[in-house]
């Protein structure tokens, strides 16, 4: 079963460009696509990245997914305040099985 | 534009089913390029998938471990509905818990099904006595 582990909080200035990154474990993380949501206080998440670096309609250029090995990364570019969320990287198996990283908050200083 | 409607009672006593209904607009249930996904979401446990139901010639229900042996799903297709009931509620249940619609398509006309792109507004279920 995967483990997704992401650091508790990140922080930045406006304008400035911050990573959140999602490192895994356990089978198949390797090689299983990674998603990413943004979840704003009080609502559900909102789905920002896909299949690892693919933005759904809608969601600005600022924000950019990698993977690399068995970590994978969001990039939030220009940041401005109503950036301030948590975010979340999530993954699947095969079995399957979906987990969530245990989220970061971002501050927006 | 798809939109998942919520419903169900917020209090639930231990030991009996928790049991929730998500209204389908904008798609149909029958999708054969979508899965309808239960999350919750506590300050205990964070996010946590809870399982899937979707149509694909034949209906297909899949679950996560930790719920498996209390957990149902049922679609209703006159009503583009979903249902999720667990039985055997514990206070470890209490969570504010979600549907979401899987299989966003990308630019080749490929759909993800474990990307999760529309969601309901959440209900906080609280299981006491």
């Amino acid at each position: 079963q995967s483990v997704l582990t992401q650091p508790p909080s990140a922080s930045g200035p406006p304008g400035q460009r911050v990573t959140i990154s999602c490192s895994g474990s356990g089978s198949n993380f390797g090689i299983k696509n990674v998603n990413w949501y943004q979840q704003l206080p009080g609502t559900a998440p909102k789905l920002l990245i896909f299949n690892t670096d693919q933005r759904p309609s809608g969601v600005p250029e600022r924000f950019s997914g990698s993977k690399s090995g068995t970590s994978a990364s969001l990039a939030i570019s220009g940041l401005r305040s109503e950036d301030e969320a948590d975010y979340y990287c999530a993954t699947c198996d095969d079995s399957p099985n979906c987990v969530f990283g245990g989220g970061t908050k971002l501050s927006v200083l | 534009q798809v939109q998942l409607q919520q419903s169900g009672p917020g209090l639930v006593k231990p030991a009996e089913t928790l049991s929730l209904t998500c209204d389908i607009s904008g798609d149909s249930v029958s999708s054969r390029t979508s899965t309808w996904n239960w999350i919750r979401q506590s300050p205990s446990r964070g996010l946590e998938w809870l399982g899937r139901t979707f149509y694909r010639s034949k209906w297909y229900t899949e679950s996560a471990a930790s719920v498996r042996s209390r957990i149902t799903f049922s679609p209703d297709t006159s009503r583009n509905q979903i249902s999720l009931h667990l039985s055997s509620a514990t206070p470890d249940d209490s969570a504010v818990y979600y549907c979401a619609r899987g299989g966003v398509p990308d630019s080749r006309g490929l759909f993800h099904l474990e990307a999760f792109d529309f969601w309901s507004q959440g209900t906080l279920v609280t299981v006491s006595a």
